[in-house]
């Protein structure tokens, strides 16, 4: 199994609600990622896991929170987004000093 | 934020023609990969060259690297319509699990 599973692939929520994204990898990387991607644009980093501890946090605003509940799954729980948070929302996972295996996004709408 | 910058930022070319996309970067790395990503979905890994290494192929890529520059090139070789995506470079540098972006190449190949 090659596959970074994200879900949901869309996503629309209101400015006062509390969503997760999830991401499930079962090949055994030890280095999780959150990315987000506005249109035209590269992926930026949010947040990386690894060992299932975090160790990049890209100064991102604290209504994003990630959790890493064991070494194959990666969730992004969201809370009072504004909507510039709009994007794609891409998670990503790799073995050492390897390429990463992308999951296909969420695209999130804040509304 | 992103490591480095992508020349040129769009390409347009025809089909059968070669396209050479190049990324600098401003950090020492462990390696340098290129992605591809189709329609603002998943990216799929295309090459990994190490920091140690100079050139390296695979199929229609040639990836080319320049350390003392700061800089690589990707050469696609023969281009097909279906290569039309955006391309990005991405660098792990030598802290690890820091995988950061270039701003991508838009390459249209017309049929």
């Amino acid at each position: 199994d090659t596959e970074v599973t994200q879900t949901p692939k869309h996503l629309v929520m209101g400015m006062t609600n509390k969503k997760s994204l999830k991401c499930e990898q079962h090949m055994g990387h030890r280095a999780m990622y959150w990315y987000k991607q506005k249109a035209k644009k590269p992926p930026e980093l949010m947040f990386v896991y690894s060992y299932e501890k975090l160790s990049i946090n890209e100064s991102v605003p604290s209504r994003f929170s990630p959790e890493c509940p064991n070494s194959s799954l990666l969730n992004l729980h969201l809370h009072a987004l504004q909507p510039e948070d709009s994007a794609l929302y891409l998670c990503a996972s790799s073995q050492d000093k390897q390429y990463a295996f992308f999951g296909q996004g969420t695209r999130l709408t804040v509304v | 934020s992103q490591q480095g910058e992508e020349d040129p930022q769009a390409l347009s070319i025809q089909e059968g023609e070669n396209a050479t996309m190049n990324c600098s970067y401003k950090t020492s790395i462990n390696n340098l990969q290129w992605y591809r990503q189709n329609s603002g979905r998943g990216l799929v890994h295309l090459i990994l060259i190490r920091s140690n290494e100079r050139e390296k192929h695979s199929g229609r890529l040639r990836v080319t690297l320049d350390t003392s520059k700061k800089s690589s090139s990707l050469l696609i070789t023969a281009s097909r319509a279906a290569d039309t995506a955006s391309y990005f470079c991405a660098t792990d540098n030598r802290r690890g699990w820091d995988m950061r972006f270039g701003a991508g190449t838009r390459l249209t190949v017309k049929p």
